[in-house]
C-alpha cells in the first residue's frame, strides 16, 4: 500500500493564480481531510469528507474548494491564491473502528504564494 | 467550541532528562485523544491514542500519556529522552463521528546530546 500520497511536494504560485493540490489514498478509507500547518498555530482543518459525494467545511475553509467524486481522491483547489495561503498542506485519511478514527497523514505539499 | 491547548511551546532538555508535555482540551462529546510527532522534514506520525478504558496509554518509542477526565488533560510523558526525540509534538482531540481532528499549537522539543 502506498498509503496517503500528495502531489506536488513543492509549489510556488503568483497571487491570483489557481491550482489543485492532489491527494489520494489506497486504503479504502471513508474519511479524508485537508489541514494546513503554520508556525505556532499547529494544524488547522480546512475541509473534510465523510464519504464520496459528501464534504463539509473545517476551521479555515475560505479560499479553498474541495470535491470527493471517488473514495480514493480528495483534491483541494485554490481558486485565487493569496500570500496568506503560503503554508504546508497535509491530507489525511481515516477509517472508523469502534468509534475511533486513526488518521494517516500524507507527506505534505509546501506552497509559497508570491 | 472545541479547542486544544498545549502549554509549552518550546522545550529544551538534556539527554536522559524526563519529559512531560501538557495538553488540555475543551470538547463536548466523547473524546478521542491523540499525540502526534513530526520529526524534522517529515510528516505526522501517531505516537499514541486514547478512546476508552485504561487512562494510562502507552505508545511507541517509550512514550505514554495519561487521560485525566476531571482536568480535561492528556499529558505526554517519557522517563528519559534521547537526542532522536527532537521533534515537534502535537496533541489533538478527535470526533468519533466525522474523523475531524482539532490540534493544539504544537510543542517543539529540542534534546541536547
Amino acid at each position: 500500500n502506498a498509503g496517503v500520497t500528495q502531489t506536488p511536494k513543492f509549489q510556488v504560485l503568483k497571487t491570483g493564480q489557481s491550482m489543485t493540490l492532489q491527494c489520494a489514498q489506497d486504503m479504502n478509507h471513508e474519511y479524508m481531510s485537508w489541514y494546513r500547518q503554520d508556525p505556532g498555530m499547529g494544524l488547522r482543518l480546512i475541509h473534510y469528507s465523510v464519504g464520496a459525494g459528501i464534504t463539509d467545511q473545517g476551521e479555515v475553509p475560505n479560499g479553498y474548494n474541495v470535491s470527493r467524486s471517488t473514495t480514493e481522491d480528495f483534491p483541494l483547489r485554490l481558486l485565487s491564491a493569496a500570500p496568506s495561503q503560503t503554508s504546508v498542506y497535509f491530507c489525511a485519511s481515516s477509517w472508523r473502528l469502534a468509534g475511533v478514527h486513526e488518521q494517516f497523514f500524507g507527506p505534505g505539499t509546501r506552497l509559497t504564494v508570491l | 467550541a472545541q479547542s486544544v491547548s498545549q502549554h509549552n511551546h518550546h522545550v529544551i532538555l538534556s539527554e536522559a532528562a524526563s519529559l512531560e508535555l501538557g495538553c488540555n482540551y475543551s470538547y463536548g462529546g466523547t473524546v478521542n485523544l491523540f499525540w502526534y510527532v513530526q520529526y524534522p522534514g517529515q510528516h505526522l506520525q501517531l505516537l499514541l491514542k486514547y478512546f476508552s478504558g485504561d487512562p494510562l496509554v502507552k505508545g511507541i518509542k517509550g512514550f505514554e500519556a495519561e487521560f485525566i477526565k476531571s482536568k480535561f488533560s492528556f499529558n505526554l510523558r517519557k522517563p528519559s529522552v534521547q537526542w532522536s526525540d527532537t521533534a515537534e509534538y502535537f496533541c489533538a482531540v478527535g470526533s468519533g463521528n466525522t474523523g475531524k481532528l482539532i490540534f493544539g499549537q504544537g510543542t517543539t522539543l529540542q534534546v541536547k546530546p
